[in-house]
């Protein structure tokens, strides 16, 4: 299994709602990341988790929380978002040898993604 | 800090020509150079790399990048545009020790039947 799947594929919720957005990959990847793509723009890094912990947050306002709860599973808590947090939401991962930062050899591997509308 | 340049917002090739994509970068020390590929409303998948060896990478889909140091490019190539071939590229670097992967801005190409 060579990939990372992504659910819901689409998302409209309400700026009181609380959701989440799921992540899962079987490739044995020790690293997952969380990213946030407006339309045709790249994507810009929320959230890195590496064996399980929280290495990496850019600073991501607090209605976003993420959650890893295992090696395969990565979670995304929504929370009171606003208009402008609709996006595409894509989750990855890639194979870590565990040395601090990561591989840089090792190339992500992107789901589908989510996307996101906030009304 | 490390960064890319997309100098192309769009490239437009007829089918059958041969496309360059083109990508600067800087960063200090050893670069680590990808190209991904993203159709529309869709994920982004990888199409090769550059890590060190020789300077000229094959990938995915007969896509190529070659690598020029003097340079600071890792321009993509295809010899034979196909109209599926039309997409958004990314180009992006990463760093050793960090987990952060900065992208170009991406440029839209477009294969002309």
């Amino acid at each position: 299994d060579t990939e990372v799947t992504q659910t819901p594929k689409h998302l409209v919720m309400g700026m009181t709602n609380k959701k989440s957005l799921k992540c899962e990959q079987h490739m044995g990847h020790r690293a997952m990341y969380w990213y946030k793509q407006k339309a045709k723009k790249p994507p810009e890094l929320m959230f890195v988790y590496s064996y399980e912990k929280l290495s990496i947050n850019e600073s991501v306002p607090s209605r976003f929380s993420p959650e890893c709860p295992n090696s395969s599973l990565l979670n995304l808590h929504l929370h009171a978002l606003q208009p402008e947090d609709s996006a595409l939401y894509l989750c990855a991962s890639s194979q870590e040898g565990g040395t601090s930062g990561g591989d840089p050899r090792n190339e992500q591997f992107f789901g589908p993604g989510t996307r996101l509308t906030v009304l | 800090a490390q960064s890319v340049a997309q100098p192309e917002d769009q490239v437009n090739v007829a089918e059958g020509n041969p496309l360059t994509v083109k990508c600067t970068y800087s960063v200090s020390g050893n670069p680590y150079l990808f190209w991904y590929v993203q159709y529309p409303n869709r994920g982004l998948q990888f199409l090769l790399k550059y890590i060190t060896g020789d300077n000229l990478v094959k990938g995915s889909y007969g896509f190529e990048a070659e690598f020029n140091k003097s340079q600071t490019s890792f321009h993509l190539k295809k010899p034979s545009a196909l109209v599926s071939d039309s997409a958004l590229y990314f180009c992006a670097v990463r760093k050793a020790g960090s987990y952060q992967l900065t992208f170009g801005k991406g440029t839209k190409l477009s294969v002309i039947p």
